[in-house]
């Protein structure tokens, strides 16, 4: 099974600062990464896929990057909705999915 | 637009089953995977069951294997998530997620959820 580690686990910033995440596989899944945003009480949503692909309605503040091991979502400028827990996500090992723990991303 | 919303949750006792359903619409159904993933309370997002476009093929992560069984009717765009032997460890929230592809791929996007408590 892939382990995907996330770092740090909770992140305080304040509105308009940028936000720099990070998650670490314990073995190659080369590009296939996705990043997750999820709020209190909703559902996840697909942010980046493939590593550094933005999906469809994100905005362009969000973005990721990285390949074989490490990945790294930012947030340019962070807006009061974008405070939230995020999720990495790898497909490497299909049919087998799994999750990194999640960073929170608190109001300072 | 896509909508997916799910049913079926409750209170079960260890030992019960239970059916979830998934209603999809707003997509071709038929041409896409489907994909079960469960939240169990202040916890993180785990993978639990993905079934391909046309029901040929299904897999179940180890700890719902044996136990769990995820199968889909294109005839009325819902998938399903038959649970069986529950303990208190598959209290959680049950979402259901479209997949980007047939084959297996990224979840986009996601339902509601609902709520399986598993309690005496």
């Amino acid at each position: 099974e892939i382990v995907l580690t996330q770092s740090p686990a909770t992140l305080s910033l304040s509105p308009g600062e940028r936000a720099t995440l990070s998650c670490r596989a314990s073995q190659s899944v080369s590009s296939y990464l996705a990043w997750y945003q999820q709020k209190p009480g909703q559902a996840p949503r697909l942010l980046i896929y493939d590593a550094s692909n933005r999906a469809t309605g994100i905005p362009a503040r969000f973005s990721g990057s990285g390949s074989g091991t490490d990945f790294t979502l930012t947030i340019s400028s962070l807006e009061p909705g974008d405070f939230a827990v995020y999720y990495c996500q790898q497909r490497s090992n299909w049919p087998l999915w799994t999750f990194g723990q999640g960073t929170k991303v608190e109001i300072k | 637009q896509v909508q997916l919303v799910e049913s079926g949750g409750g209170v079960v006792q260890p030992g019960g089953s239970l059916r979830l359903s998934c209603a999809a619409s707003g997509f071709t159904f038929r041409s896409y995977g489907m994909h079960w993933v469960r939240q169990a309370p202040g916890k993180g997002l785990e993978w639990v069951a993905f079934i391909r476009y046309d029901g040929s093929n299904k897999y179940h992560a180890d700890s719902v294997k044996g136990r769990f069984t995820i199968s889909r009717d294109n005839s009325k765009n819902t998938l399903y998530l038959e649970m069986n032997s529950l303990s208190d460890e598959d209290t959680a929230v049950y979402y259901c997620a479209k997949d980007q592809s047939g084959d297996g791929d990224w979840f986009d996007p996601w339902g509601q959820g609902t709520l399986v408590t598993v309690s005496s």
